[in-house]
C-alpha cells in the first residue's frame, strides 16, 4: 500500500519567497506530524493534528511557519519570507491513532528545501 | 542542554559485531521510548518501541531502558553492512502529544 507522499521532493527558493510543502498521509491515519530536520541534527518537532482536535502548534519556531489539514486528510506547511536559517528536510508523518500502545508512525522521504 | 543527547558517531564496526547505541536525556517524565532508523535521504523508520523501564528485544536488536539513570540503549547483535545508517531515539512524557523528542541521532557503519 500508498506510503506517506511528500512533495515537492525538492524545493530551491531564494530568499523571502513563500513556500507550501504537501504532505498526503497513509489513508485512515487520523494522526499527521511535521518534524524538520537539519544537517546532521534530530528531527524538531513542528505541529501534530489528530483527528478533529485543535492542532498541537507549540513547536512552529515563527509565525512564519503556519500548517493546515483539510478534510482530515492532506496537509500544506506554508513558510512565508523564508530564510536560510529555514532550509532543511520538512517531514510529514503520520499514524493510525496517538503515537503510544503500538500506533506507529511512519514518516514520508522528506522535502528538501535550499534558500538561497 | 538538550533534553536528549546522542553521540553523533560515527561509528564503524566490522561485520558481526555488537553494537551498542546510547542516548541519555533529562526529562523525568519520559515514558515512552523509540529508537529509529533512518537510511540516506529515506525517512525515519521504527525500529523499537519501549514503555517504561526494562529490556526489550526483537531478533538482532535489543532495547533497553534505565529510567533511574535516564539512559536508553540500542544493542544490535551481529551487525551486518544492510545495518548501516543513523539511529535516532526519540521520546516523550505524555500519550496525549504527538510531540517526540529526538536525539540528534548515531551514524552507523558496517564494513563488511
Amino acid at each position: 500500500g500508498a506510503g506517506v507522499s511528500q512533495s515537492p521532493s525538492n524545493k530551491v527558493t531564494e530568499k523571502g519567497k513563500d513556500v507550501e510543502l504537501r504532505c498526503d498521509p497513509i489513508s485512515g491515519h487520523t494522526a499527521l506530524y511535521w518534524y524538520r530536520q537539519s544537517l546532521g541534527q534530530g528531527l524538531e518537532f513542528l505541529i501534530y493534528f489528530q483527528g478533529n482536535s485543535a492542532p498541537d502548534k507549540s513547536g512552529l519556531p515563527s509565525d512564519r511557519f503556519s500548517a493546515e489539514r483539510t478534510g482530515g486528510s492532506v496537509s500544506t506547511l506554508t513558510i512565508q519570507r523564508t530564510q536560510q536559517e529555514d532550509s532543511a528536510v520538512y517531514l510529514c508523518a503520520s499514524s493510525l491513532g496517538q503515537p503510544y500502545s503500538g500506533n506507529t508512525i511512519y514518516f514520508g522521504e522528506g522535502s528538501w528545501l535550499t534558500v538561497v | 542542554q538538550k533534553e536528549v543527547e546522542q553521540d553523533p558517531g560515527p561509528l564503524s564496526v566490522p561485520e558481526g559485531a555488537i553494537v551498542s547505541l546510547n542516548c541519555t536525556y533529562s526529562n523525568s517524565a519520559f515514558q515512552y521510548f523509540m529508537w529509529y532508523r533512518q537510511y540516506s535521504r529515506k525517512g525515519p523508520e521504527l525500529l523499537m518501541y519501549t514503555y517504561s523501564s526494562g529490556n526489550k528485544e526483537d531478533g538482532r536488536f535489543t532495547a533497553q531502558v534505565d529510567k533511574s539513570s535516564k539512559y536508553i540503549s540500542l544493542f544490535i547483535r551481529d551487525s551486518q553492512p544492510s545495518d548501516s545508517a543513523t539511529y535516532l531515539c526519540a521520546m516523550s512524557g505524555s500519550s496525549n502529544t504527538g510531540k517526540l523528542i529526538f536525539g540528534q541521532g548515531t551514524t552507523l557503519q558496517v564494513k563488511p
